[in-house]
């Protein structure tokens, strides 16, 4: 399975305020994927990022609240903007790898837990 | 709409057996999985079924029947490292995947 350096792991930031979140893999992948995870909550694809094209956002989050980057195949940037309270989460990167049976397995970076005053 | 189904919370004692339960309606079904997760770590792959039966990996289990929507995770001869919460998830016709909010298992010595 892919191992996954993902950055911050944790912060502290001031509303109105944005943060970027950094996700390196080691290995090529195609798609990546950044999900957000509330306290006590299920896991909350946010979005999918592909190299080389616009990252596919989820119904109820759009490109200006969270920009995406995908410079190449084992990098993304994740951008939270103009945060408030209610963006105060754990946010995780992920991608696919292979599993038994033929499934795609999802591989998480450790998560960067933001907390918003 | 799509949905699944687990319990909040299960308590149970070091050394017992305890099944988690996760009941599913989705627009199709392309396969189940099952993740562990720790407080304060990120989600790690446990089990996958997409054919009916019982999957048997050491001292985890689990099994699906499509039929019903149904799928548990059996956990054996629990150790405190298994306190953590259980994520049953749901891959659709679209292979979107449909998560659950998860179960949190506490283990009592």
């Amino acid at each position: 399975s892919a191992v996954i350096s993902q950055k911050p792991s944790r912060d502290i930031c001031q509303r109105g305020t944005s943060l970027t979140i950094q996700c390196q893999v080691d290995s090529q992948v195609t798609m990546m994927f950044w999900y957000r995870q509330q306290p006590g909550q299920s896991l909350t694809l946010i979005a999918t990022a592909n190299q080389g094209s616009e990252a596919t956002y989820e119904s109820g989050f759009v490109i200006d609240k969270f920009p995406i980057s995908r410079p190449n195949l084992t990098f993304s940037t994740l951008t939270v903007s103009n945060m408030s309270p209610e963006d105060s989460s754990i946010y995780l990167c992920s991608v696919e790898t292979g599993g038994p049976s033929g499934a795609n397995v999802l591989t998480f970076g450790a998560g960067s837990r933001l907390t918003v005053l | 709409g799509q949905n699944i189904d687990q319990p909040t919370e299960m308590t149970a004692t070091e050394g017992a057996i305890v099944q988690i339960n996760c009941t599913y309606q989705t627009s199709g079904f392309n396969g189940l999985f099952w993740y562990q997760q720790h407080a304060g770590e990120a989600p790690t792959f446990l089990s996958y079924n997409v054919l009916d039966g019982l999957e048997e990996k050491g001292r985890f289990s689990s099994f699906l029947s499509r039929s019903k929507g149904y799928s548990y995770l059996l956990l054996k001869e629990l150790q405190m490292k298994d306190s953590a919460s259980y994520l049953c998830a749901v891959r659709d016709q679209d292979y979107q995947l449909i998560w659950g909010a998860g179960t949190k298992l506490i283990i009592k010595p």
